[in-house]
């Protein structure tokens, strides 16, 4: 199985600031990456696919890049209704996994 | 609009059998693989499995196969997560998910149940 390794597992941030997300996977998975967002209590909602594809709807702040093994996430400007985990899943091979999350807290 | 209605929250005891459902609407049901993702508690997401509603053809993660059965019944658009004995190791959020197109993510996800499974 692809290991997905997200760091750091927790951010401290304030409203404003520039975040920066980090997956890596234990082998190659071209772009084949989709991030998710999961507030407290609710369902992940899905927020870009292919490493850096934006859902419709989804704030222009949030931007992702990278390929093969090290992928970031990046919020330009965090915003309150941002605070929540992220997640990233690779879709490269089967069977599909997720990292274990890195939950963005306020500072 | 596309929405993935789960069935609500479940206590049982260990040893018991235990259906979940999940009712689709807003899309043509039979059209795009639908699935199950778990989530245990302070923990990340975990894909289990996901069936296509025209024929049934189903794919189950390794760590799940054979510990849980995925079905559906198309003539209500609704997908089901079956346990026939469960576990305290089961206790978790079960997310229904939608497979987008050929892609293996997830664009749709169900509101969550809550199974707890304590004697």
């Amino acid at each position: 199985d692809i290991q997905m390794t997200q760091s750091p597992s927790t951010l401290s941030a304030s409203v404003g600031d520039r975040v920066t997300i980090t997956c890596r996977s234990s082998q190659s998975i071209s772009s084949w990456l989709a991030w998710y967002q999961q507030k407290p209590g609710k369902a992940p909602k899905l927020l870009m696919s292919k490493a850096s594809t934006l859902e419709s709807g989804v704030p222009s702040r949030f931007s992702g890049s990278g390929s093969g093994t090290e992928f970031t996430l990046t919020i330009s400007s965090l915003q309150p209704d941002d605070f929540a985990t992220y997640h990233c899943q690779q879709y490269n091979s089967y069977p599909w996994t997720f990292g274990q999350g890195t939950k963005v807290e306020i500072k | 609009e596309v929405q993935l209605v789960q069935s609500g929250a479940e206590v049982k005891k260990p040893g018991e059998s235990l259906t979940i459902s999940c009712k689709a609407t807003g899309y043509s049901f039979s059209s795009q693989w639908i699935g199950w993702a778990r989530q245990m508690p302070g923990k990340g997401l975990e894909w289990m499995g996901t069936i296509h509603p025209a024929d049934s053809e189903t794919t189950y993660s390794p760590s799940f196969q054979g510990q849980v059965t995925i079905s559906v019944d198309k003539s209500i658009s609704a997908a089901y997560l079956q346990w026939s004995s469960l576990k305290a190791s089961d206790t978790a959020m079960y997310f229904c998910v939608r497979r987008f197109g050929a892609y293996y993510y997830f664009d749709y996800w169900g509101q969550g149940t809550l199974v707890t499974v304590s004697s």
